[in-house]
This record gives C-alpha cells, sequence and structure tokens, in this order.
C-alpha cells in the first residue's frame, strides 16, 4: 500500500540508543496507529491517535512515546529498548477512526 | 487475537482453489477483513465484507460469512505463485479496534 510510508525499513539499535520510528500517510486519512508484529504472537494495537489526538494507549511501556504532530504523520519514539522490543512495526491510517485501516510496509527493529 | 481463530497453513496446487476459513466470537462486529501479508512486506488489505452480507466476489476471490456461526472464509480461484503469502483474517471491534487472527500461511506448490 504505497499510500501509507514507513521510514526506516529495517533498524538495528543497542539498548542505550534513541530512534525514532516515521510514518506518513498520503491518503488524506484522519486516524493512525501504531502495532506491533513479533513472531508466533497475533498483531497488537499500540497507540491510536484521530486528528492528532490519542484516544488509544494500550498498555505500552513509556519506553515507546508516539507524537503525532499533524493528520498526515506519526512518529514512534524509541528510548532504552530491550531485547523482547524486536517486532516489525507496523503503521496503519484510516479515513475516519471508525473506517477501514490501510498498513504500511513496516519497519523491522532489531534491538541488541 | 484469541477471538479470532484461523488454521496455520494450508498446502495448494498451482490452479486449484484456496479457502481459508476463520472464526471469530464478537457477534457486533461491523465489518471483518481479509488481509495478505508478503515475506517482509506490511499487511495489504484484500477485500472486507459488511456483517449484514453473506458473500462478497471481487474477481478471484470470494468471501462467505456465516453470522450464525460466526464463521467467514476467503477462497481464492485458481491460486497462482504470487498468492503465496499469510493471510490475517479480522473483525471490527467496538469502534475502531481491529481483533486479527494469527495468520495463514498459504504454500502454492507447482
Amino acid at each position: 500500500e504505497t499510500g501509507v510510508t514507513q521510514t526506516p525499513r529495517h533498524l538495528v539499535m543497542g539498548m542505550t540508543n534513541k530512534k525514532s520510528l516515521k510514518c506518513e500517510q498520503h491518503l488524506g486519512h484522519n486516524a493512525m496507529y501504531w502495532y506491533k508484529q513479533s513472531a508466533k504472537k497475533p498483531l497488537e494495537l499500540m497507540f491510536v491517535y484521530s486528528l492528532e489526538e490519542r484516544v488509544e494507549n494500550n498498555s505500552v511501556p513509556s519506553r515507546f512515546s508516539p507524537e503525532c504532530p499533524n493528520s498526515s504523520h506519526l512518529f514512534l519514539h524509541l528510548h532504552t529498548l530491550q531485547p523482547e522490543d524486536s517486532a516489525l512495526y507496523l503503521c496503519a491510517s484510516s479515513p475516519v477512526i471508525r473506517g477501514t485501516q490501510y498498513f504500511g510496509p513496516g519497519t523491522r527493529l532489531l534491538v541488541l | 487475537g484469541e477471538d479470532v481463530e484461523q488454521s496455520l497453513f494450508l498446502s495448494v496446487r498451482e490452479g486449484d482453489s484456496s479457502v481459508i476459513n476463520c472464526t471469530y466470537t464478537d457477534s457486533s462486529s461491523t465489518y471483518l477483513y481479509w488481509y495478505k501479508q508478503e515475506p517482509g512486506a506490511g499487511l495489504q488489505l484484500l477485500t472486507y465484507i459488511f456483517s449484514n452480507m453473506d458473500m462478497k466476489q471481487d474477481q478471484r476471490l470470494t468471501v462467505l460469512l456465516n453470522k450464525k456461526d460466526k464463521h467467514l472464509s476467503l477462497r481464492i480461484a485458481d491460486t497462482q505463485t504470487g498468492d503465496s503469502a499469510i493471510y490475517f483474517c479480522a473483525e471490527s471491534l467496538n469502534d475502531y479496534k481491529l481483533s486479527f487472527g494469527a495468520g495463514t500461511t498459504v504454500t502454492v506448490r507447482a
């Protein structure tokens, strides 16, 4: 789905690093989402934003910090991560908060 | 995720039909979705069905919904090697949340 882009596509970081994941949607949508996809586990919803307001924080550790400066951009700031945080992080957007979600290609994160 | 169940693997011969099954538990789901994930990629929306429909057809894809049994299926006609991927069933919950199954890995053999 080229309408939702994510950068970087791959990221390797140490446990003391700080990095950010970026998501951009070109679909004119008003809602954006962060998901975590780990091996052998279903997708986990992390955060939901609607019109730049956070509407869901799904018991995510504070070492993950989202930011939504406008309805087209969503960031996930990472600091002092753990090896178990290694996963594929997927961004999605939908026209409105209840709409069909369209996903980006994901960022494959490896924490050493 | 635990509310949506799918079989983990399906192997199908090229040219045959594939049928991927899914069961869900929330009878108030309004939409049910099928997503496809190829290796190293994100989730691609394949199709979806509104809960008041029984069937939806879109080219090679046919979705069947049995609300009484809370059963959803995806049939892919004339399966091709490019259809090899993981297929996720998802149900929309109260408002914006999607509950995903664990995914069915479809392998197409020549």
